[in-house]
Formats: structure tokens, sequence, C-alpha cells
């Protein structure tokens, strides 16, 4: 089954504003979350991660959160732009393998 | 950044062809993977590898095979492709000290009629 869900798979938000992206995971083994973003006919990019020891980090407008406890982790992006628009996943690793278990995606568009 | 070209782009084929798609990755990473990408499913994964002559099951294998023939180059055989199998493929690699970041290439859309 699917190991990491992604929860609201289309989401629009207008200029400057604050979203959240949600990821909920099974295997409380997983100790790296990340997110990927990928544009239409694009390859994803890794856009931000975080390890297991800490529950924030933060790049510019991005932070990813973390909540062992909860087996969640979330993607906030403030000042949101049109170049935000894009598909956004998740994505879990377990660091005794190598497969970087992937959410569904989640169509995020920008409006101006 | 990781280069990691994909060959060919698009390939379009019939039930029961036989197809292969290539993976080439030139910055020395230990580790391939192929996914493919489909609505509703997000990225899931075929099979990868640890290195040449390696090969690892992924989630969704039926119907596919996998070989790494050197460290550079990771192939996905498809020898009786079925319509279901239609859909966004990707390849993607990552080094020994950062496996969990993937650099992908830029995919090949496969259509099987």
């Amino acid at each position: 089954g699917q190991q990491v869900k992604q929860s609201s798979p289309s989401l629009t938000v207008q200029e400057g504003g604050i979203l959240i992206l949600n990821c909920d995971y099974e295997n409380d083994m997983f100790d790296y979350f990340a997110w990927y973003k990928k544009y239409p006919d694009n390859s994803p990019t890794l856009l931000i991660s975080v390890r297991s020891n800490v529950d924030k980090r933060e790049d510019g407008r991005f932070t990813v959160f973390l909540n062992k406890s909860g087996k969640h982790f979330s993607l906030h992006i403030t000042a949101s732009q049109p170049e935000d628009t894009a598909v956004y996943l998740c994505a879990a690793y377990q660091g005794t393998g190598s497969k970087l278990s992937f959410g569904k995606g989640a169509k995020l568009t920008v409006s101006p | 950044e990781a280069a990691v070209t994909q060959s060919p782009r698009n390939k379009v084929t019939v039930t029961g062809g036989n197809v292969t798609l290539s993976c080439r990755q030139t910055n020395s990473h230990n580790y391939m993977y192929w996914y493919r990408q489909d609505t509703g499913h997000g990225l899931r994964l075929i099979h990868y590898s640890y290195g040449a002559g390696n090969l690892q099951i992924g989630d969704v294998p039926d119907g596919y095979k996998a070989t790494r023939t050197t460290q550079e180059d990771f192939f996905l055989l498809l020898e009786l492709a079925s319509p279901s199998q239609t859909s966004l493929y990707f390849c993607a690699s990552s080094d020994r000290c950062s496996q969990n970041t993937l650099y992908f290439g830029a995919g090949t859309r496969l259509s099987v009629l």
C-alpha cells in the first residue's frame, strides 16, 4: 500500500498567500523527509528536505515541519508566487534501504 | 548537479511489443531508479540498482525487467508491452553519500496502443 499519503490533490491560492501542503506516512522507521517540485513536462527536483533529528527546516519562503509522533510532515509556502504553480510531491526514506517513497502529488495553482 | 539522460523521449508501440528504455547518468552515482508517473498515483518505483550488475525490485515490478550494465547505464525492458504500461517513465540517480536526493532525467513518454 501507499506508505506516504498526500491529502488535497489540488489546491489554489492567491498570489501573496500562505499555503500548507500535508503528508502522512505509515513507516515509523522513516528518517528523512522531502518535498519535490515538478513543473508540467519537466522532471521532479528536490525543493527542501529534513532529517528526523529536527522538527523544522526553513529555506526562504519554504518551511518543512515534521511531527514524528503524528507521522506527519508539511510544507509551508509563504508569499506565494505564480512560479510556485506546480505539482508538489512529498517523499520519505528509511536510512537502511535506498527506496524513496513518494506521495501521489498535489497540484498547486497560484492565481494572480 | 547530476546529469541524467533518458532515451527515447517519446515512444509508441503496440500491445505485445518489445520496448527498451535507456538511462545514462554521468556523475558517477551508485544508485539508479526507474519510476513511472500516472495521474492519481504519483511516482511509483519499478526497479532500482545499487551498482553495475545489481538489481532490486521496486513496488510495481510486474511486467518490467531491468538491467544495470555499467555504473552509468540502467535499462528498463518491457518484453510484452500492455496498454496499462502507457505512462511517463522517469529515471533517477543518487550517490552513496546522499542517497535520498534523487536527480531525475527528463522522462520518457510511452504509449502502448
